[in-house]
C-alpha cells in the first residue's frame, strides 16, 4: 500500500526562522513528488514539483529535495513570514500523470 | 490563461439525495482529476479523466461517477449521499499525462464544500 506521511502535524515558529517540513513515502517507485500549500477552506496551490530523476527544485525562498532511497522529501522555506502560515501538503505521483497520494499535511503558524 | 474553476462553491444536501459538481479545466489541459478532502485530512483520489475516458480510479464506490466533455470540463456525480460524503471536493487539471518537465503538475480549483445532513 502506498502511504505518505507528514510529521509533525502542526508547527509554530517565530517570524524569520527557517521552516523545514518533512514528507516520507513507502514506495520508492515514485514518479514525482509535489508540494502544495492550502489556506483554510481553500483549494491547493502548487509550490514545487520534483521529477523522480531530480534531487531538488527551487523557487524563491522555497527549496524541495527528494531522496528516493530513503523515501523522503523535505521542503525548506527560508526566512519565514506570517504570510507563510498555511497547511503544506506533499503528494506522491505514481504512474505517469496518474493519481496523487497525499500526506495528511503540516499546519504551519508563523508568529510575528 | 484562466485557472481551474469549480461550481458551486457550497452545497447542502440531505442523506439519500444525488449531487452533481462541475469543474472547468485550465486552458490547454485535457486531464481532470477529482479528489475528496475530509476535514483535517489530505485529499483522497477519486478518479481521473483523460480525453473523455476514465484513466484511473481510487477506492470509491460506484455511486461516485464522472464525465468529461469534449471541451475537457468535467462533472462528478454522487448518488445516494451519505453523511460521510461531507467534504471538500477538489478538481485538478493537468496537461497530457507523462509529458514531464512540469506537464504532470496538477493545478487545483478552489473546491466545492459539500455538507450532507
Amino acid at each position: 500500500k502506498q502511504e505518505v506521511t507528514q510529521i509533525p502535524a502542526a508547527l509554530s515558529v517565530p517570524e524569520g526562522e527557517n521552516l523545514v517540513l518533512n514528507c516520507s513515502f513507502t514506495d520508492s517507485a515514485i514518479y514525482n513528488l509535489q508540494w502544495f500549500r492550502q489556506d483554510p477552506g481553500k483549494g491547493l496551490t502548487s509550490l514545487l514539483l520534483i521529477q523522480s530523476s531530480q534531487r531538488e527544485q527551487t523557487s524563491g525562498r522555497l527549496n524541495a529535495s527528494l531522496d528516493k532511497s530513503s523515501g523522503r522529501s523535505t521542503l525548506y522555506i527560508a526566512a519565514s513570514q506570517p504570510g507563510d502560515s498555511a497547511t503544506y501538503l506533499c503528494a506522491r505521483g505514481g504512474a505517469a500523470g496518474n493519481k496523487l497520494t497525499f500526506g495528511g499535511g503540516t499546519r504551519v503558524l508563523v508568529k510575528p | 490563461e484562466t485557472g481551474v474553476t469549480q461550481s458551486p462553491t457550497h452545497l447542502i444536501k440531505t442523506r439519500g439525495q444525488q449531487v452533481t459538481l462541475r469543474c472547468s479545466s485550465q486552458s490547454g489541459h485535457n486531464t481532470v482529476s477529482w479528489y475528496q478532502q475530509a476535514l483535517g485530512q489530505g485529499p483522497q483520489f477519486i478518479f481521473q479523466y483523460y480525453r473523455e475516458e476514465e484513466n484511473g480510479r481510487g477506492n470509491f464506490p460506484p455511486r461516485f461517477s464522472g464525465l468529461q466533455f469534449p471541451n475537457y470540463s468535467s462533472e462528478l456525480n454522487v448518488n445516494a449521499l451519505e453523511l460521510d460524503d461531507s467534504a471538500l471536493y477538489l478538481c485538478a487539471s493537468s496537461a497530457v499525462p507523462g509529458q514531464g518537465k512540469g506537464g504532470d503538475t496538477q493545478y487545483f480549483g478552489p473546491g466545492t464544500r459539500l455538507t450532507v445532513l
